[in-house]
């Protein structure tokens, strides 16, 4: 069983759509939980990140962590067809010395 | 800014010959690593470093060596490459927070 697991998609939604991104894990000591956005061709950019449970706002964008669940999700309001992407999520433990990735969510939005 | 620079971004090379891919970061992190990314995988780490003179093996180094002479660069050797390497390589470091990651070098072996 992967530590990380993330549904690849692909995930088609009309534009200003809500779209949900989730991650399940198994390893209970992680504490950061990092959301990135990677575009064709490109290197995978960090988005957000959050600290335990909890949410975090960014935009248009919103990260959840239940810890009690071991799932993550990441929520993206007013979608854009400039939000088509793969979203990877990934995960540490008590510091930033080692990430475990999930597979990556292909997002496709359009106009 | 700070920023990862890979280079070469494209590569082609014949199997069995050497090739080095280079990473250069100014954030001043302390902590490097390589990754390969193929459909189907995923992110798979190589090679990572925690400081200068450090190296350890990811899940799939055979055939990658890396060194760490100085802060700012983590090179990516293959000895001897094998068309199984073909792939799309990454860069990343991080220090206080979490990786930043270069755009990568997409490498075909023939």
């Amino acid at each position: 069983q992967k530590e990380v697991e993330q549904d690849p998609g692909p995930l088609s939604v009309p534009e200003g759509a809500i779209v949900s991104l989730n991650c399940t894990y198994s390893n209970s000591a992680f504490q950061y939980f990092m959301w990135y956005r990677q575009y064709s061709r490109k290197g995978p950019e960090l988005l957000m990140y959050t600290y335990s449970s909890g949410n975090k706002e960014d935009g248009r964008f919103t990260a959840q962590v239940d810890k009690s669940s071991k799932y993550i999700s990441l929520f993206i309001r007013d979608s854009q067809p400039s939000d088509s992407a793969t979203y990877l999520c990934a995960m540490s433990e008590y510091n930033f010395n080692k990430f475990y990735f999930g597979s990556g969510t292909k997002l496709n939005v359009k106009p | 800014d700070a920023e990862i620079t890979q280079s070469p971004r494209h590569k082609i090379i014949e199997t069995g010959r050497q090739v080095t891919l280079a990473c250069h970061q100014t954030w001043n992190h302390n902590n490097m690593f390589w990754y390969r990314q193929d459909l189907g995988h995923g992110l798979r780490l190589i090679h990572y470093s925690y400081g200068v003179h450090d190296t350890n093996k990811g899940e799939v180094s055979d055939g990658y060596s890396v060194s760490r002479s100085n802060t700012e660069d983590l090179p990516l050797t293959l000895e001897s490459a094998a068309s199984s390497q073909t792939s799309v390589y990454f860069c990343a470091s991080s220090g206080r927070e979490p990786q930043h990651f270069g755009d990568g070098t997409r490498l075909s072996i023939l």
